[in-house]
């Protein structure tokens, strides 16, 4: 079945450091792919989304690339700041679009 | 952007009682609405399916007798945990999903989340 495997948290970084959260899914078909964000006390908010291979997601200077060959979606940030501090969730739509399936969320925490 | 709120933000009830959550989508017709439970540390799990004027679609292990869900308008979709008891005790969340005008598509918008303790 559908499946999302994000890497254990949580991330503690400094100011300006680099971020890569790994995820990678297991799926039949050819899911759509997203990275959602949950700042404390709010509601899950969509941070970027790709719909087929080899496309690129990007918002707020966060991005990740859809890799069919490894199966995986990687979020990336080239500088983190402070406000970057929330809860991260890759996920996948089933190819029916009928299921959003969600990692168990890395924890990220940035300090200055 | 679409906006979906959901209300209370935080309830605390005795075990045995039942509670109700409401979803709306705030500017846009929401023809399907899912609810979601998050334990403290986990990921979302997918509760059940709704669309406006039918009987949801509980995944599997949900009991439905348990939690009613009702979907009655375009913008409003409620949750009643029913004779509730400590292990009911979770993150509820909502999403909704348009699918005709500005916000169309298969994406889904989120409310920010119940918290029912069951004391």
């Amino acid at each position: 079945g559908n499946s999302v495997t994000q890497m254990e948290g949580p991330v503690t970084l400094s100011e300006e450091a680099f971020l890569t959260i790994n995820c990678t899914y297991t799926a039949t078909g050819y899911p759509s792919l997203f990275w959602y964000v949950q700042y404390p006390g709010e509601g899950l908010q969509l941070l970027l989304k790709a719909t087929k291979a080899d496309d690129k997601g990007s918002n707020k200077g966060f991005e990740a690339t859809y890799r069919k060959e490894t199966t995986s979606f990687h979020l990336e940030k080239g500088s983190v700041q402070v406000s970057d501090s929330a809860v991260y969730f890759c996920a996948l739509l089933n190819q029916a679009g009928t299921a959003l399936i969600f990692g168990k969320g890395t924890t990220l925490s940035v300090s200055s | 952007g679409a906006v979906v709120s959901q209300h209370p933000s935080w309830v605390i009830c005795k075990s045995g009682t039942s509670v109700k959550i409401e979803c709306r989508s705030l500017d846009f017709q929401a023809t399907t609405m899912f609810w979601y439970r998050q334990f403290p540390k986990q990921s979302l799990m997918l509760m059940a399916t709704s669309n406006e004027g039918s009987k949801a679609t509980y995944e599997q292990g949900v009991e439905k007798d348990k939690f009613l869900i009702n979907h009655a308008s375009l913008t409003l979709s409620t949750l009643t945990v029913t004779s509730a008891h400590p292990e009911d005790s979770s993150f509820y969340i909502c999403s909704a999903r348009e699918m005709t005008g500005t916000h169309k598509g298969n994406e889904q918008f989120f409310g920010p989340g119940t918290r029912l303790t069951v004391l």
